[in-house]
């Protein structure tokens, strides 16, 4: 199976510290995308980082790409209140579907 | 920004009964797709679209569904035979291609009883 697992399944931060999630894979795959879905929500993107990449950052997210050991991590840097939330990493291998982990539930104490 | 809508938000319907979910993909996007959520657990694939026919369909899709894009713009997925295990979020989504994210819709939530 292509299904990312992320890694820890929760993670209790107090507001202001850093987050930090992982997720690994099993096969090669085309690129790679983590969502966030708020309680009961839709999937919302943030961020996609291709094969040939090895870090991006969008605002307050830094998500690296190790292709050798088939794995990802996603930095959610000065975290607020609104950033609770489940995130998702899902791959895209040649057959252009994404195949979904089951989640990291974040929860930001303020 | 461009949004992919779905109707309704919420459906509850008895088991047996046919339900039709509905969406409108962001418009120039040429990839749709439907996800579910089962409460609690993964997002699973169900099914893409693209040039008017399905391009792969998941072990879940079976004959008891279908997918329509019946005039350009909506995209729906009919289930004809509505079991109880068939509760759950449906999401809608489409893509440029598998370069691009996508974008979800903010689902329905099916409850079959």
């Amino acid at each position: 199976s292509q299904q990312g697992e992320e890694d820890p399944q929760a993670l209790s931060i107090q507001e202001g510290e850093n987050a930090t999630m992982n997720c690994s894979y099993k096969t090669s795959i085309n690129n790679l995308q983590w969502y966030r879905q708020n309680s009961g929500r839709g999937l919302v993107h943030l961020i996609l980082i291709r094969s040939n990449e090895r870090e991006k950052h969008s605002g307050r997210l830094r998500v690296t790409l190790d292709t050798s050991k088939k794995s990802s991590s996603l930095l959610i840097t000065a975290s607020r209140a609104a950033d609770t939330a489940s995130y998702f990493c899902a791959t895209v291998a040649n057959d252009y579907k994404l195949s979904f982990g089951a989640g990291t539930t974040v929860t930001v104490r303020a | 920004e461009p949004e992919v809508t779905q109707t309704p938000s919420h459906q509850v319907t008895q088991m047996g009964q046919e339900v039709i979910l509905r969406c409108v993909p962001i418009s120039n996007h040429l990839y749709f797709y439907w996800y579910r959520q089962i409460l609690g657990q993964k997002v699973e694939f169900l099914v893409s679209f693209y040039n008017n026919e399905i391009s792969e369909k998941s072990e879940i899709f079976d004959d008891q569904f279908s997918v329509e894009r019946p005039d350009g713009s909506n995209f729906t997925l009919k289930i004809r035979s509505t079991k109880l295990e068939d509760s759950a979020m449906y999401f809608c989504a489409s893509s440029s291609g598998s370069r691009y994210g996508y974008t979800f819709g903010s689902g329905t939530r099916l409850t079959v009883v």
